[in-house]
C-alpha cells in the first residue's frame, strides 16, 4: 500500500540554525505534498505545500523541495526560533482514492533551544 | 475562512457504551470529510473517507461496524464509536475539503478516554 517515510524522528537545533526534515513516498503518482505543524494537543496546521509540477516553493523562513524522480521531498526551516518547536508531519496524496486522502509520515519532533 | 469544528473536545465514557463525535465545516461546503485517529506520540492514521450522501470508505483494518460514520450534509459528519473499550482511547481528528481542492482543513480534535 501507500507509504510515507519521514526522517529524522527527533531533531534538536540551536536558535538561528537551520532544520531539514526529509520524506520519501512510495506511490510515484502522488501529486500533492503538504507539511503540517502540530503542537501538543492541537490540530495539525498547514505550513506549506507543493504540487508535483513544482520543484521548490518558499514562504519566508520555510521552503519545500520536491524530487519526483527520487520520490522524496524535504522541509527546510531557516533561522529557527523557539516557537518553531513542535512536531512536523509530511504527507502525500496517493493515486488510490482519487488523490483524495492524505498519507502521513511518522512525524519529526523539532526542538529549538534558545 | 475554512474553519472546521469538532464536538465534544473531550469525552470520558465507560467501557461498552457508545460515543458520538461531530465534525462541522463552518464556512464552506465539505464534499469530503476524513476521520483520523492519533495515539500519543504517533502520527495521524486515516480511518475513513466520507463523501456527502454516500457510504464511507474505510481504511484496511478499521472496523466499519465499530466506527460508524455518517456524512448526511455538506457541513456535518459524525463518527460514532460503538461499544467502546479502553483500547479505543485516543485523539480523534476530522478534516474536511471542498470539491477538487487538495487542501484539508482540520478540526481541533476530540480526546476520547474509555474507562
Amino acid at each position: 500500500g501507500e507509504n510515507v517515510e519521514q526522517h529524522p524522528s527527533t531533531l534538536s537545533v540551536q536558535e538561528g540554525d537551520s532544520a531539514v526534515i526529509k520524506c520519501t513516498y512510495s506511490d510515484s503518482a502522488s501529486n500533492y505534498f503538504p507539511w503540517y505543524k502540530q503542537e501538543l494537543g492541537k490540530r495539525p496546521q498547514l505550513i506549506i505545500d507543493i504540487r508535483s509540477n513544482v520543484g521548490e516553493k518558499k514562504d519566508q523562513r520555510i521552503a519545500v523541495t520536491l524530487n519526483k524522480t527520487a520520490k522524496h521531498f524535504s522541509l527546510h526551516i531557516t533561522e529557527t526560533q523557539p516557537e518553531d518547536s513542535a512536531v512536523y508531519f509530511c504527507a502525500a496524496t496517493p493515486f488510490s482514492g482519487g488523490y483524495n486522502k492524505l498519507i502521513f509520515g511518522a512525524g519529526t519532533r523539532l526542538a529549538v533551544h534558545p | 475562512g475554512a474553519v472546521v469544528s469538532q464536538h465534544p473536545s473531550r469525552v470520558i465514557c465507560k467501557s461498552g457504551t457508545s460515543v458520538k463525535i461531530e465534525c462541522r465545516s463552518l464556512d464552506f461546503q465539505a464534499t469530503t470529510m476524513f476521520w483520523y485517529r492519533q495515539f500519543p506520540k504517533q502520527s495521524l492514521m486515516l480511518m475513513a473517507t466520507s463523501n456527502e450522501g454516500s457510504k464511507a470508505t474505510y481504511e484496511q483494518g478499521v472496523e466499519k461496524d465499530k466506527f460508524l460514520i455518517n456524512h448526511a450534509s455538506l457541513t456535518l459528519s459524525t463518527l460514532t464509536v460503538t461499544s467502546a473499550h479502553p483500547e479505543d482511547s485516543s485523539f480523534y481528528i476530522c478534516s474536511a475539503k471542498a470539491g477538487s481542492s487538495y487542501e484539508q482543513y482540520f478540526g481541533p480534535g476530540t480526546r476520547l478516554t474509555v474507562t
